[in-house]
């Protein structure tokens, strides 16, 4: 049974320049939820897909989007990447929030250096 | 904005020892505490949860005791080994709309041989 997965696993961009990152959930779950990790933190919620719609949003600005597929696969896109930006970028998928929520199943990340 | 508080940032251990981390948070509005264990260049794995109508769950050599007064929980790792070398991150999960995780800042463990 494949977890998560996410793709790439590392990425350098240039500042002002766009990114999508791309994560296939854990095998019967239909929800995903994306992460950003800085170095040295805990990872911060970013927003969350189900029924391919944005459900809910932390504290990111509108450069960060997202969309959900059919499939329940996710990507996460970045415009107008800053220095900031640089972090671990983090999957979790889960089962939706209809079943009451379940355990949460991380990927093992994108690494995203901006130069 | 919901915080959870950890400590500590880091913590030395000999073989053998109790490592002890701990967590307090600031909102009642959440069913489910998880403790994560991350290794550098990875992913954070599941190690063990509970839910706030237990004061305790053991599973192994890890111990959660949680005190839903304090709002408190904290993880115990007994007969600590060089393995357990991580950093480890408690989380805790809103029961608002998309069950999303708060994570606390997390402890770098280091078991020393």
């Amino acid at each position: 049974d494949a977890g998560v997965t996410q793709s790439p696993t590392h990425l350098i961009k240039t500042r002002g320049q766009q990114v999508t990152l791309r994560c296939s959930p854990k095998s019967g779950h239909d929800t995903v939820s994306w992460y950003q990790q800085a170095l040295g933190q805990g990872p911060q919620f970013i927003f969350q897909y189900y029924e391919e719609e944005e459900r809910q949003r932390g504290n990111f600005p509108d450069r960060f989007s997202g969309h959900q597929f059919p499939n329940y696969s996710s990507e996460l896109n970045v415009n107008a990447l800053l220095l900031g930006d640089s972090a671990l970028y983090l999957c979790a998928s889960s089962l939706g929030p209809g079943t009451g929520g379940t355990e949460a199943f991380f990927g093992q990340g994108t690494r995203l250096t901006v130069v | 904005q919901q915080q959870v508080k950890q400590s500590p940032q880091s913590l030395i251990v000999q073989k053998g020892g109790i490592s002890i981390i701990n967590c307090a948070y600031e909102n009642t509005a959440f069913d489910y505490f998880p403790w994560y264990q991350q290794f550098p260049g990875k992913g954070p794995a599941l190690l063990i949860a509970i839910r706030p109508d237990v004061s305790e769950k053991k599973e192994g050599r890890f111990t959660i005791s949680f005190n839903k007064s304090a709002k408190q929980f904290s993880l115990h790792i007994m007969d600590s080994q060089p393995g357990d070398s991580a950093t480890y991150f408690c989380a805790t999960r809103s029961t608002s709309g998309t069950y999303k995780y708060i994570f606390g800042t997390g402890t770098r463990l280091k078991v020393l041989a």
